[in-house]
């Protein structure tokens, strides 16, 4: 069963650093996505790209984050300078028709210190 | 997008059917009901998504009123390893993000 990937699994980074976190949606997927979720608290959705743009993004998702389709295979968030309270854990989902029904990817685990 | 209430946890012996049920009044024409489930430390795992009547698939049912106001999922004869947080979201079917609240905790004892 295809599905979605992501490296690393766990980024542990200092304040002001820059991080990039990789993910390998499923290969006929068109519809891609980034959700953060905070120890303990909800999944909370950050940016969602299609046709090489975003095509919506939250509040969250402010000029510190941008994602990137650097070629056909992989999708990218980069965090510019990490603040403390970046630290989540960063999922990757896809989908083949921007419906509701997603495929995220096991996360990465953003350490900030 | 419509508000969602579901409780926040449930507790269930193996071999037993779980109903979950979710509130959704102010449902819109346009929304769909979807279902999510985490185990802990994992992304979010689709189980499935439905607009009225009922929708079945290998993993689960899912039951809805004539007025949309909610729904429930049912999870037949669930095992240890069904203990997770289940999510209710309504939206528009071609949504452009999902939204997330606090799930029902649900736990199985053996």
């Amino acid at each position: 069963e295809p599905e979605v990937t992501q490296t690393p699994s766990h980024q542990v980074t200092q304040m002001g650093q820059e991080v990039i976190l990789r993910c390998v949606p499923i290969s006929n997927h068109l519809y891609f996505y980034w959700y953060r979720q905070i120890l303990g608290q909800k999944v909370e959705f950050l940016v969602s790209f299609y046709n090489n743009e975003i095509s919506e993004k939250s509040e969250i998702f402010d000029d510190q984050f941008s994602v990137e389709r650097p070629d056909g295979s992989n999708f990218t968030l980069k965090i510019r300078s990490t603040k403390l309270e970046d630290s989540a854990m960063y999922f990757c989902a896809s989908s083949v028709d921007g419906s509701g029904e997603q495929y995220f990817g096991p996360g990465t685990r953003l350490t900030v210190t | 997008l419509a508000k969602t209430t579901q409780p926040i946890s449930m507790d269930s012996y193996e071999g037993q059917e779980v109903n979950i049920t979710c509130s959704h009044n102010n449902i819109a024409t346009n929304d769909y009901i979807t279902w999510y489930q985490q185990f802990p430390s994992q992304g979010p795992r689709f189980i499935i998504q439905g607009y009225k009547t009922k929708v079945t698939n290998e993993v689960a049912s899912l039951f809805i009123p004539a007025d949309r106001k909610s729904s429930t999922l049912s999870l037949p004869r669930v095992s240890l390893s069904d203990t997770a947080v289940y999510y209710c979201l309504v939206g528009d079917y071609n949504t452009d993000k999902l939204i997330f609240g606090t799930g029902t905790r649900l736990q199985v004892f053996p």
